[in-house]
Parts: structure tokens; C-alpha cells; sequence
């Protein structure tokens, strides 16, 4: 099974600054990469497939680039709706995995 | 626009099997460009990807969960059902039913794109 790892596990930050998260695979997933977003109680939401692919509806602040075995989800201008925990997800192989998990907070 | 809901019983005893429903409203199971996924989150935890069912009732799963998961789909209903057989409080968690792309050609898999709002379901005697 691929194994799915994010760096860093949570991440304090500020309104209007620029955060990078990233999702390491156990072995190349070519650009079969997805990200979503979760906040407290509710289902995650996809925002970026692909790797690089904007999700309908999501902000262009959001964007995800990488390939192979090292993927990165970027959000510029930090808005108060964009705490939560981020997933990424390989959809390579079966199972499909996801990975622990990036928990972003208010500084 | 495509919803899904989850339903069914809250809590099951320990050993007993776990029982949802997943009703797609807005739009047709039948399609081909997608299959219909089972998630779940434990408490505080993870996202565990269970299984997948196309309409014609091709259907995986997680090897981790073995032989105690059982995925079925109604194609007359627009519903598709998941059983998870000898419980234990470790299967404690969020249940999720979502939509996940499906390239015909290929024969990969995409993201999951609409979720449901979930539904926790508690074992515990």
C-alpha cells in the first residue's frame, strides 16, 4: 500500500500570509494527487486533482503543484475561512490513501 | 445539483454488522464516469478509504478491513449500501459516502468530488 505523509502535521499562521503544505508518497504516484479541505464537523471538501487541477468553485488562492512523489498545496493571502485541516490523497492505486492530515491554525 | 445522504442506525452492538444507506438525489447513479465510495473518520482521526461500487455493481475495498465489508448498489432506488460485519469499537467513526471520478479509458480512479454530510455511527453494547 502507498503510504501518504504531510509535512507539517499543523501549522499556526496569520490572515494575508502565504502557506505551503506537503504530501509525500511511499513511491510515485505519477500526478495522481488530490487535496481537500475539512473544517470541525464538517465532510471534506476537494479543492485541487491532479496535482495542479482547481477544483470548481474553489478560490484561486488555493493551488497544488508536484509530481511523482512530492506534491505541494499552496494558499497565498491567507483568508479566516481557510483554517482547517488540509488531506491529501493518492488516487494512484488501490486503496486509495490519504494522509494524516496538515491541522492550519490562527496565530 | 448532485447531493448524497447517509443514513442509518447510530449505534450497533459489538459483533454485530453495520448497516448505511447512501440515497444520491439530483442526478443518476448510472453513470459511467463515476464510482460511488464509502469513507470513514474515526474520532479526532483520519480519513480510511472503505470501498467503492460502479453501477453495475463492480465493486473494492480496503484488503485492511478483509473480508468484513460488503458494498451493493440499487440502481432503481439511485442508492447504494454498505455493510461492515463483527464490529468492534475500533469501527467507531464518521461514515461518509461520496462520488469518485472514474476515466472509462483508463480504468483510474480520481478524486472524491461531492460528500456527503456524514453520518457517526457508535458501537458500543
Amino acid at each position: 500500500d502507498i503510504q501518504m505523509t504531510p509535512s507539517p502535521s499543523s501549522l499556526s499562521a496569520s490572515v494575508g500570509d502565504r502557506v505551503t503544505i506537503t504530501c509525500r508518497a511511499s513511491q510515485s504516484i505519477s500526478r495522481y494527487l488530490n487535496w481537500y479541505q475539512q473544517k470541525p464537523g464538517k465532510a471534506p471538501k476537494l479543492l485541487i486533482y491532479a496535482a495542479s487541477s482547481l477544483q470548481s468553485g474553489v478560490p484561486s488562492r488555493f493551488s497544488g503543484s508536484g509530481s511523482g512523489t512530492d506534491f505541494t498545496l499552496t494558499i497565498n493571502s491567507l483568508q479566516p475561512e481557510d483554517f482547517a485541516t488540509y488531506y491529501c490523497q493518492q488516487s494512484y492505486t488501490t486503496p486509495t490513501s490519504f494522509g494524516q492530515g496538515t491541522k492550519l491554525e490562527i496565530k | 445539483q448532485l447531493q448524497l445522504q447517509e443514513s442509518g442506525p447510530g449505534l450497533v452492538k459489538p459483533s454485530e454488522t453495520l448497516s448505511l444507506t447512501c440515497t444520491v438525489s439530483g442526478g443518476s447513479i448510472s453513470s459511467s464516469s463515476y464510482y460511488w465510495g464509502w469513507i470513514r473518520q474515526p474520532p479526532g482521526k483520519g480519513l480510511e478509504w472503505i470501498g467503492s461500487i460502479y453501477y453495475s455493481g463492480s465493486t473494492y475495498h480496503n484488503p485492511s478491513l478483509k473480508s468484513r465489508v460488503t458494498i451493493s448498489v440499487d440502481t432503481s432506488k439511485n442508492q447504494f449500501s454498505l455493510k461492515l460485519s463483527s464490529v468492534t469499537a475500533a469501527d467507531t467513526a464518521v461514515y461518509y459516502c461520496a462520488r469518485m471520478g472514474y476515466d472509462i479509458l483508463t480504468g483510474r480512479h480520481d478524486a472524491f468530488d461531492i460528500w456527503g454530510q456524514g453520518t457517526m455511527v457508535t458501537v458500543s453494547s
